[in-house]
């Protein structure tokens, strides 16, 4: 149980462009999701925090303009890179949390490369 | 906010012995401590957490213990294994917002 899944899985596109990432909660409702960048070699550093029905919470340094997170339902959702750029290529890593506290369920992640 | 340390970046083992990892938190009100195994392009894989009203806990060849006054817990491996071999994350949560703090990982590499 508690699987997360994310697609896609990796991702290629030109500088300029916007990209939708999503995030999936398969056997549960998530009340709350993460959203994670991770850069090579790198931490995992939260960007945001999104709970059903409302405005996404955003860390410090994170532009809510750029990486647009919508979660629509209690399983899905998404992050948009709104005009990537070859900086925001990187590793983005959901989870999400069944409400119980404590245990987030990470998604497999999904690799951006930004031309 | 919260800001965890962790220490080694890298270490080396021989097969069959023991690896510790050490963290630190900064927060007093953080209350959840998991540690996560990360191989190359995969998600983090919980491996083991502990509650801070408990000071040690364990799960076959895994341990962590948790020092709540010197705001410490560390990952123990015994009998290591080269499939150990990957990157190994502490993180600290407060309950009141859920948000997990990572430290910055530890490369394990396990020789056979």
């Amino acid at each position: 149980g508690a699987v997360v899944s994310q697609h896609p899985s990796w991702v290629i596109c030109k500088s300029g462009t916007s990209v939708k990432i999503e995030c999936r909660s398969l056997d549960f409702q998530a009340t709350t999701m993460f959203w994670y960048r991770q850069f090579p070699k790198q931490s995992l550093m939260l960007m945001a925090t999104s709970n059903e029905g409302s405005k996404a919470t955003y860390e410090q340094g994170v532009e809510k303009d750029k990486f647009l997170i919508n979660h629509a339902s209690l399983t899905l959702s998404t992050l948009t890179v709104t005009s990537a750029h070859p900086e925001d290529s990187s590793f983005y890593i959901c989870s999400a949390d069944q409400g119980r506290g404590y245990e987030q369920y990470f998604g497999p992640g999904t690799r951006l490369t930004v031309t | 906010g919260e800001n965890v340390e962790q220490h080694p970046s890298t270490l080396s083992v021989q097969e069959g012995d023991s690896a510790v990892i050490k963290c630190t938190y900064s927060d007093s009100a953080s209350n959840y401590f998991p540690w996560y195994k990360q191989e190359l392009g995969k998600r983090p894989q919980l491996i083991i957490d502990i509650r801070s009203n408990v000071g040690e806990k364990k799960d076959q060849r895994i341990a962590v213990t948790l020092n709540k006054t010197a705001k410490h817990f560390s990952l123990h491996i015994t009998e290591t294994q080269p499939e150990d071999s990957a990157v190994y994350f502490c993180a600290a949560m407060r309950g009141s917002n859920y948000k997990l703090t990572f430290g910055k990982g530890t490369l394990l590499t396990v020789n056979p």
